[in-house]
């Protein structure tokens, strides 16, 4: 069964420093979204990619985060500035006509 | 008004049993209702959905039963087995706008007992 792949499955970073969280979708899927879990919580969703652009974005997802999809199968998240409170599980979806997803097995961020 | 709300916390079933997972949501607009889910460490998995023209919709042990008119939903596992053991997710998205956002639950952690 085709998979949403993510990498790395666990991050720790500096306070401050950038980072990349990588996902390559399933292949003939249109529709991506990023979401994330703070430990014991909600999953939350950050925002959605279509046709090259976002779609949809929530509150969370703000100037410090940023989208792309570099070469036609990655898709990324980038964090500019990690705060603590960005430390959370961060998943990768995608769906072929917007529902259903599926999602990645997540990114653990720890931002120390 | 983008809120899901879902109940209970947490769920200990003996084996064989029914578990049953609520939800309620207050925006009209939404019209996709799933129910993901997740071990741990892993990400959540759709178990079912429904859309508001059905009021129940089976696959499996897994059934939900929808209440348009009082905006709640519910998850009914049947025959609950140990390997169900895990957290569940309600969620609803608003699928006519194009909006494909899933509003998720608090989660409830089901735990079922041999």
């Amino acid at each position: 069964e085709p998979e949403v792949t993510q990498t790395p499955s666990h991050q720790v970073t500096q306070m401050g420093q950038e980072v990349i969280l990588r996902c390559v979708p399933i292949s003939n899927h249109l529709y991506f979204y990023w979401y994330r879990q703070i430990l014991g919580q909600k999953v939350e969703f950050l925002v959605s990619f279509y046709n090259n652009e976002i779609s949809e974005k929530s509150e969370i997802f703000d100037d410090q985060f940023s989208v792309e999809r570099p070469d036609g199968s990655n898709f990324t998240l980038k964090i500019r500035s990690t705060k603590l409170e960005d430390s959370a599980m961060y998943f990768c979806a995608s769906s072929a006509r917007g529902v259903p997803y599926t999602f990645g097995s997540g990114t653990r961020l720890t931002v120390v | 008004q983008q809120q899901v709300k879902q109940s209970p916390q947490s769920l200990i079933v003996q084996k064989g049993g029914i578990s049953i997972i609520n939800c309620a949501y207050e925006n009209t607009a939404f019209d996709y209702f799933p129910w993901y889910q997740q071990f741990p460490g892993k990400g959540p998995a759709l178990l079912i959905a429904i859309r508001p023209d059905v009021s129940e919709k089976k696959e499996g042990r897994f059934t939900i039963s929808f209440n348009k008119s009082a905006k709640q939903f519910s998850l009914h596992i049947m025959d609950s087995q140990p390997g169900d053991s895990a957290t569940y997710f309600c969620a609803a998205a608003d699928m006519d706008t194009g909006r494909r956002a899933l509003t998720f639950g608090s989660g409830t952690r089901l735990q079922v007992q041999p």
